[in-house]
């Protein structure tokens, strides 16, 4: 049970190059959630997919586009890529809990992207 | 504007002695608050929780107390231990929502 995995693991891009970040569960989670983290802001949420076949935007979605290829794989994609998207890119699941106290989100190891 | 905040960018604190983690949250439909730990090159993972119907949840070590009123939670870990080092989040959400989370705490547990 590998759990969140994301690929790939550090990437470095020029101004206006496109790329593609994978994230992939194997624990039958419906939501999955893409994440940046940036020095003094925490974790921002940038799109999620509530269930296969849906997405909607996060907080700082401006820049990317988001796939929920199927139940498994959510990608993120930069079109092109500024400075402004250098950041730690975490991917997360949910599966919706009985109990509330055990409904969290498992992060993948992350994304670090560098955009010169 | 940020919904959760937590305004101590780092705490240090000694193996043994009780580390004291603070997070204060300006959104009354906040009705689930959580915390997670994440070390270095790693993900975040999940630590403990509370429901705002309770004002204190504890599991081994991890204690965390909620005041409503004052918008207000806490982390509490007794005895630190040097592998508490990490950075920790707190999170907040309206049940089965998005998560809002602060901006982290640097622990560091000296031996």
């Amino acid at each position: 049970n590998a759990g969140v995995t994301q690929t790939p693991k550090f990437q470095v891009l020029k101004t206006g190059q496109s790329m593609t970040l994978q994230c992939a569960q194997d624990m039958n989670h419906n939501s999955m959630y893409w994440y940046r983290q940036d020095p003094g802001m925490g974790l921002r949420l940038i799109y999620y997919s509530a269930s296969e076949g849906t997405t909607d935007k996060g907080e700082v979605p401006n820049g990317y586009n988001v796939s929920r290829l199927n139940k498994r794989e959510f990608s993120l994609r930069l079109e092109s890529a500024a400075p402004s998207q250098t950041s730690v890119y975490f991917c997360a699941s949910r599966d919706r809990a009985a109990n509330p106290l055990t409904d969290t989100q498992y992060f993948g190891p992350g994304t670090r992207l560098t955009v010169l | 504007d940020q919904q959760v905040k937590q305004n101590s960018p780092s705490l240090s604190v000694q193996e043994g002695r009780i580390s004291i983690l603070n997070c204060d949250y300006t959104n009354s439909m906040f009705d689930y608050f959580l915390w997670y730990k994440k070390y270095p090159a790693e993900g975040p993972t999940f630590l403990i929780s509370i429901s705002s119907i309770k004002d204190k949840n504890e599991d081994g070590r991890f204690t965390v107390f909620l005041n409503k009123s004052a918008k207000h939670l806490s982390l509490h870990i007794v005895p630190s231990q040097p592998g508490d080092s990490a950075v920790y989040f707190c999170a907040a959400s309206p049940y089965g929502n998005k998560l809002v989370f602060g901006a982290g705490t640097i622990l560091r547990v000296k031996s």
